[in-house]
Parts: structure tokens; C-alpha cells; sequence
């Protein structure tokens, strides 16, 4: 059964403290990771698609990186607009059909 | 262009009684989901809708849930008999799903349900 399992749960930082988000993944086979931000009260917004080991995007303060087991968001010297749930979702070759994990609260403090 | 738009954005309703949720999709978009999402959870996936085939209905929690699709545009999603357990927001999302590599879904801000 594919399956997602993201840690921490919720993290706390200090502004310009950098850190690593991660999430364990099992699939059948892999059609794309994807990593969302969600803000509360509102629906999750796309940050990024992996689909191969190896492979790595960046964005503003977020990179994020993937292997055959599992996909880290780094994000580097965090500023308190970066307070957000990011959840991290896969979607099987064969289908379209997402499974999300339960997503790290980031708190950043100023 | 217009986003996802899922209505209402709250609903409350006693227990007991069926509610219907409504997604309006981003224009041209083939593909449609539903979510749930409980306090402080994830998304869990509820049902997708990929063009004309059959929907992919494996992740409705029990025969009271139930949607559809209409003109390959608007979807609506029934809840029979809710129960205080359904209390959740319930998310849509679509996507221009195309035949390989993964999709990115756009979702709605949700709709609020609560069983009271």
C-alpha cells in the first residue's frame, strides 16, 4: 500500500535558523513527489514536483531534494512569512491518485 | 484566470441529514479530487475524476459518501446521513493530468462542515 510519513510533526525556528523537512515515501512505483504549503483557512498551494532520485528544485529559501526512499525540503534562513503547514504528497505510476502525508507545522519566530 | 471555487464555504447541519458540497474546477481542467482534512490532519483522498473514465472512488470512507461529475465540469459530493464523525473541511482540487509524469492539483479554500 503506498504510504507517506513526514517529520518532524511541527518545528520551531528562530528567523535565519535552517532546517530540513522530510518525508518518507513507499510507492509502487513513482509518477511524482510534490511538496504544498498550506496556510491556515486556506487550500494547499504547489511548491515543487520531483520524479526521479537524484533530482533537485529550489525556490526563494526552499530546495528541495529526493531519493528512492525519501524527499527533503531544506529551507535556508526561514523569515516568519515562511510559517506554514508543507505537506508532501505521491502519486503512483498506473494512476493519479494522491496519497498526502500528515505535513509539519513550521513555525518561525523573528 | 478564476481558481477553484468550492461552495458553501460553511456548512452546518444536525445529524442525520445529507449535505451536498460543490466544486466548481479551473476551466479546461480534466481531472477533479476530493479531500478531507480533519483539525491538525492531512489530506485524506476521498475520490478523482479523470475525464470520461470511471472514477476512482477507492478512498470513500463509506456508501454515504457518493459524487459526481457533471459535463466533466462541475462536481458535487453527497454525504447521506452525516455523522458527527464527517466534522471536517472537504477540499477540491483540479488538474490538467497528462498522460506521464506527475500533476499539479489547484486546490480550493474548502468547505467547513460541521455535525452537530
Amino acid at each position: 500500500e503506498d504510504q507517506v510519513t513526514q517529520s518532524p510533526e511541527a518545528l520551531r525556528l528562530q528567523e535565519g535558523e535552517s532546517s530540513s523537512l522530510n518525508c518518507s515515501y513507499t510507492v509502487s512505483g513513482l509518477r511524482g513527489l510534490f511538496w504544498y504549503r498550506q496556510d491556515p483557512g486556506k487550500g494547499p498551494e504547489f511548491l515543487f514536483t520531483l520524479y526521479s532520485a537524484g533530482e533537485e528544485k529550489e525556490k526563494e529559501r526552499l530546495k528541495a531534494t529526493l531519493t528512492k526512499k525519501e524527499s527533503f525540503l531544506h529551507i535556508t534562513a526561514p523569515k516568519p512569512e515562511d510559517s506554514a503547514t508543507y505537506l508532501c504528497a505521491v502519486q503512483a505510476t498506473g494512476g493519479f491518485k494522491t496519497i498526502f502525508g500528515a505535513g509539519t507545522r513550521l513555525f518561525v519566530k523573528a | 484566470g478564476a481558481g477553484v471555487s468550492q461552495s458553501p464555504s460553511n456548512k452546518v447541519t444536525e445529524k442525520g441529514k445529507d449535505v451536498e458540497l460543490r466544486c466548481d474546477p479551473i476551466s479546461g481542467h480534466t481531472a477533479l479530487y476530493w479531500y478531507r482534512q480533519s483539525l491538525g490532519q492531512g489530506l485524506e483522498f476521498l475520490i478523482y475524476f479523470q475525464g470520461n473514465s470511471a472514477p476512482d472512488k477507492s478512498g470513500l470512507p463509506s456508501d454515504r459518501f457518493s459524487a459526481e461529475r457533471t459535463g466533466g465540469s462541475v462536481s458535487t459530493l453527497t454525504i447521506q446521513r452525516t455523522q458527527q464523525e464527517d466534522s471536517a473541511v472537504y477540499l477540491c482540487a483540479s488538474s490538467l493530468n497528462a498522460p506521464t509524469g506527475g500533476n499539479i492539483q489547484y486546490f480550493g479554500a474548502g468547505t467547513r462542515l460541521s455535525v452537530l
